[in-house]
């Protein structure tokens, strides 16, 4: 089944404590992107990338850290987690070529932050 | 920088009857496209509806159709015969029509569905 795949589901982290929400898409898709989904503030772009090795930042990147090390993975590191960082966050992927298609959403990881 | 606004935070329906969802953008791009996303409890986010600038006519999926209005950057969905399961929070996006690859979002309107 095609499909983007976010661990873990929920996480409940103390301040500081360094960690990582993986994200894995088994459609050889080119682009991959992390958004964060706060009330009141739709989904916001944190990072995204093209392509190994390729990554750049999108709207809301401060604290966030991403690598492209292999087409299927797209981790989002939280070297130092602050509490405003407690939100919904959604894994995206494309192919290169999708015009006005194709994203494939994860399935979303809560995050909060004490 | 593109915009997406979604004037309504809630909104609700009987079941049966027909809700209209807006949506505004901002954009001077000519080439773009329009989508409606919908996330139930569940948290998935699910396609519902896409339009593209470029197409005068408006998109169509079942119960679920827009209108379309390019000079006023207009993109509301009309919900028909509206359901128990429709009820979820919906999003407006955009993405360019080149080669960036983002999404903007509106900030959602919450539906529910009254039996």
């Amino acid at each position: 089944e095609a499909q983007v795949t976010q661990n873990p589901r929920y996480l409940i982290t103390v301040t500081g404590k360094k960690l990582t929400v993986t994200c894995s898409q088994n459609m050889n898709h080119e682009y991959m992107s992390w958004y964060r989904q706060d009330p009141g503030l739709g989904l916001r772009q944190i990072y995204y990338s093209m392509n190994v090795e390729v990554t750049d930042k999108g709207d809301v990147p401060e604290g966030y850290k991403v690598s492209r090390k292999e087409k299927r993975n797209f981790p989002l590191i939280l070297e130092s987690p602050s509490p405003n960082q407690t939100s919904l966050y959604f894994c995206a992927s494309s192919p290169r070529w999708a015009g006005g298609g194709g994203y494939t959403f994860g399935s979303g990881t809560r995050l909060t932050v004490v | 920088a593109q915009t997406v606004t979604q004037s309504q935070p809630e909104m609700s329906v009987q079941e049966a009857e027909t809700v209209t969802l807006s949506c505004t953008y901002d954009t001077s791009e000519s080439d773009y496209y329009l989508f409606w996303y919908k996330q139930p409890p569940s948290r998935q986010m699910i396609l519902v509806i896409r339009q593209e600038a470029y197409k005068q006519q408006n998109a169509t999926e079942n119960r679920f159709s827009v209108n379309f209005q390019k000079a006023a950057k207009s993109f509301s969905l009309k919900i028909s015969d509206s359901q128990l399961g429709d009820a979820a929070m919906y999003f407006c996006a955009y993405k360019s029509g080149g080669s960036n690859y983002k999404l903007t979002f509106g900030k959602g309107t919450l539906l529910t569905v009254n039996p």
